[in-house]
């Protein structure tokens, strides 16, 4: 267990729609990164925020956006769904904002499946 | 130009051999972190070991172990007596200096015989 906590696990919905998933970080991990997998593009990064601020920004794309709250739980918004869109995310946490020697540790995704 | 290549898609180790798995990486940076994580088949990415670039011993963490050649810009991972619950996906991982930017690689899917 990463300590990581994302939910749900799963999550289906339809084209056009739009989806919240949520990220609790590990404790004391002020960082909280998004991933996509998908089986043509492999792991992507999506963005960063590090105690409520945004930190990097990765291949995301405009209809997605996040935040990241007082409480250092993050949030990841995908809008207008398209088929592509079905993948794992995954949330990440790490204590820093991104030191060279602080691993990310990761929640067991979100399988999300667009019909 | 990739940032992480691995270019084993697929390989097979009989349980308790070792097995090696390639990662070479691609930085101007003289700073940066090498990672290696295992992915299951149920899907959660686990940290196994990191190695620095300015370490000068190899990192080894219980069976794993990272063979670093820094001139060669490769980071293997030695997975030493493998066992049946070794068999996963792996990928290996960046951290630049200049970025907060975790760059992987596309993964080695390790499948481990009995």
């Amino acid at each position: 267990d990463s300590g990581v906590t994302q939910t749900p696990k799963h999550l289906i919905t339809a084209t056009g729609q739009r989806v919240t998933l949520r990220c609790s970080p590990r404790s004391g991990d002020l960082s909280v990164y998004w991933y996509q997998q998908s089986l043509d593009q492999g792991l992507q990064f999506l963005i960063q925020y590090y105690n409520g601020e945004e930190r990097a920004k990765g291949n995301i794309l405009e209809r997605f956006s996040a935040q990241q709250f007082p409480d250092l739980h993050s949030e990841l918004n995908l809008s207008s769904l398209e088929l592509g869109d079905s993948a794992l995310y995954f949330c990440a946490s790490s204590v820093g904002s991104g030191g060279l020697n602080q691993p990310q540790h990761f929640g067991d995704g979100t399988r999300l499946s667009i019909l | 130009a990739q940032k992480i290549t691995q270019t084993q898609p697929g390989m097979f180790v009989q349980e308790k051999e070792a097995v090696t798995l390639d990662c070479t990486y691609d930085t101007s940076d003289q700073s940066y972190g090498l990672f290696w994580y295992k992915q299951p088949s149920s899907g959660e990415m686990i940290f196994l070991i990191y190695q620095g670039s300015y370490d000068e011993q190899n990192a080894t963490e219980g069976r794993y172990s990272l063979n670093f050649q820094k001139a060669r810009k490769s980071a293997n991972l030695v997975i030493s007596a493998s066992q049946l619950g070794d068999s996963a996906m792996y990928f290996c991982a960046m951290r630049e200096g200049a970025g907060n930017q975790f760059y992987f690689g596309t993964g080695t899917s390790l499948t481990v015989i009995p």
